[in-house]
């Protein structure tokens, strides 16, 4: 069974730094894209970064490009997301997310974590 | 970048059927597939339609998928409403760098 589990969310003041970790089970994690979603309270579903299976390749939302960089650890099935300048606007659920298949070139997202939240506040 | 405009919210009774629209903003909606997710509160999004009109095991044949070169949007359908069908439903495309959302639709159903 796949599964997902995000940590490290959680109170920090805006300027701050935040690192979050999603632990991976239940299928082999270096095949996988593996992709961070984000959801403000009350408001849609924004996608922040991916990175592919063997981490030689990252994207970035506009919104975060500079500020976040996302990381895998394929040896401990672990993705990261390091936060730094966070603004208030960062604000959100953190939803790790896997790719569905490997084999196809459609990034469509068949499994997810339970969400960690941060909160940027002073 | 794209943008995927939805309806902010819908509202249909129990029965009925219910089209929820996702207009792309540049580019053609053909050009890459279009997935819709189900979101209930508290919980994470799941798939009801992947790849423009497939349907994941497990997700009643009320719901359906399609797109439309003409308005270059896509659309969901869900016939025969259910109570438990009302939640949040996103459609969400991507191309060679992104990933794009659409903002949301909360359907209600009542």
């Amino acid at each position: 069974e796949v599964q997902l589990m995000e940590s490290g969310g959680g109170l920090v003041q805006p300027g701050g730094s935040l690192r979050l970790s999603c632990a991976a089970s239940g299928f082999t994690f270096s095949s996988y894209e593996m992709n961070w979603v984000r959801q403000a309270p009350g408001k849609g579903l924004e996608w922040v970064s991916n990175i592919v299976g063997s981490g030689s390749n990252v994207y970035y939302a506009d919104s975060v490009k500079g500020r976040f960089t996302i990381s895998r650890d394929n040896a401990k099935n672990s993705l990261f997301l390091q936060m730094n300048s966070l603004r208030v606007e960062d604000t959100a659920v953190y939803y790790c997310a896997r790719k569905a298949t490997v084999a196809t070139t459609t990034r469509r997202f068949a499994y997810w974590g339970q969400g960690t939240l941060v909160t940027v506040s002073s | 970048n794209f943008m995927l405009t939805q309806p902010h919210s819908m509202s249909e009774s129990p029965g009925k059927t219910v089209t929820i629209s996702c207009t792309r903003s540049s580019g053609s909606i053909a050009s890459n597939y279009v997935q819709w997710y189900q979101q209930r509160p508290g919980s994470a999004p799941t798939t009801v339609i992947y790849e423009d009109d497939q349907r994941p095991s497990g997700v009643p044949d009320r719901f359906s998928g399609s797109i439309d070169s003409s308005s270059n949007s896509a659309s969901l359908t869900i016939s025969g409403l259910k109570t438990e069908d009302e939640a949040d439903y996103y459609c969400q495309s991507y191309d060679s760098s992104n990933v794009v959302f659409g903002g949301g639709t909360q359907l209600t159903v009542l």
